[in-house]
């Protein structure tokens, strides 16, 4: 399978830990990007790399939320202190023109 | 920070009608993006419109970028089952930079047999 890979595809947890996502992109991608989505809402985008280096970053990513592209292959975004909030589709895409998304994680904060 | 704007939110039709659905913006936009969404799947890119006036069609589906490139549309031809989701515009922020593509909440289809 040489789609964009997501693991775990689901993560259930207390609140207060800390979670981790993987995802790993279509090789000859050089974009990368992390959206939150949330049950009957759109995609909402969180943060995006080219190669290794982080471009952009939202609002809607607090301090608690990083995320790393270390070889400018496949990435993870970490969630310290998860809040019930945070409870939700984690999408990564990549990308060279259009996205391609994989399955997602989705995380349930208890 | 950029917005699209989709409508409807819902959308329920008999099988074999047809359907739209409508994305604006307050700005301009340099291109527009589609992706579907079935229900329990993740978000597939339809098609890419940059210029204005532009129209597609991909089989039953046509989509449209208006003449000022602030909206566009998706119009499904006699709906299948199979035509069932979630569609979404995108757009890039034209002026800031941005390159994170900006998603609409998506119009729900829904098509009774």
């Amino acid at each position: 399978d040489t789609g964009v890979s997501q693991n775990p595809r689901h993560k259930i947890t207390k609140r207060g830990q800390n979670v981790t996502f993987r995802c790993d992109p279509i090789s000859e991608h050089n974009r990368l990007y992390w959206y939150r989505q949330t049950l009957g809402q759109g995609p909402e985008f969180l943060t995006y790399f080219q190669n290794e280096a982080q471009l952009e970053k939202s609002r809607l990513l607090s301090d608690r939320f990083s995320a790393e592209r270390p070889k400018g292959s496949f990435s993870t975004l970490e969630i310290q202190r998860t809040e019930q909030g945070d409870s939700a589709m984690y999408l990564c895409a990549s990308s060279l023109t259009e996205l391609f998304f994989g399955e997602g994680s989705r995380l349930t904060v208890l | 920070g950029q917005q699209v704007m989709q409508i409807p939110q819902y959308q329920h039709v008999q099988e074999g009608e047809d359907f739209t659905t409508y994305c604006n913006s307050s700005t301009t936009l340099s291109n527009i993006q589609w992706y579907k969404q079935r229900p329990g799947g993740h978000p597939v890119f339809l098609i890419q419109l940059v210029k204005s006036g532009e129209v597609k069609k991909q089989k039953r589906l046509t989509f449209q970028f208006g003449e000022a490139k602030k909206n566009s549309s998706l119009h499904i031809t006699a709906t299948q089952t199979t035509d069932v989701g979630t569609y979404f515009c995108a757009a890039t922020d034209p002026g800031g930079g941005a390159d994170g593509l900006t998603f609409g909440k998506g119009t729900h289809l829904i098509i009774q047999p």
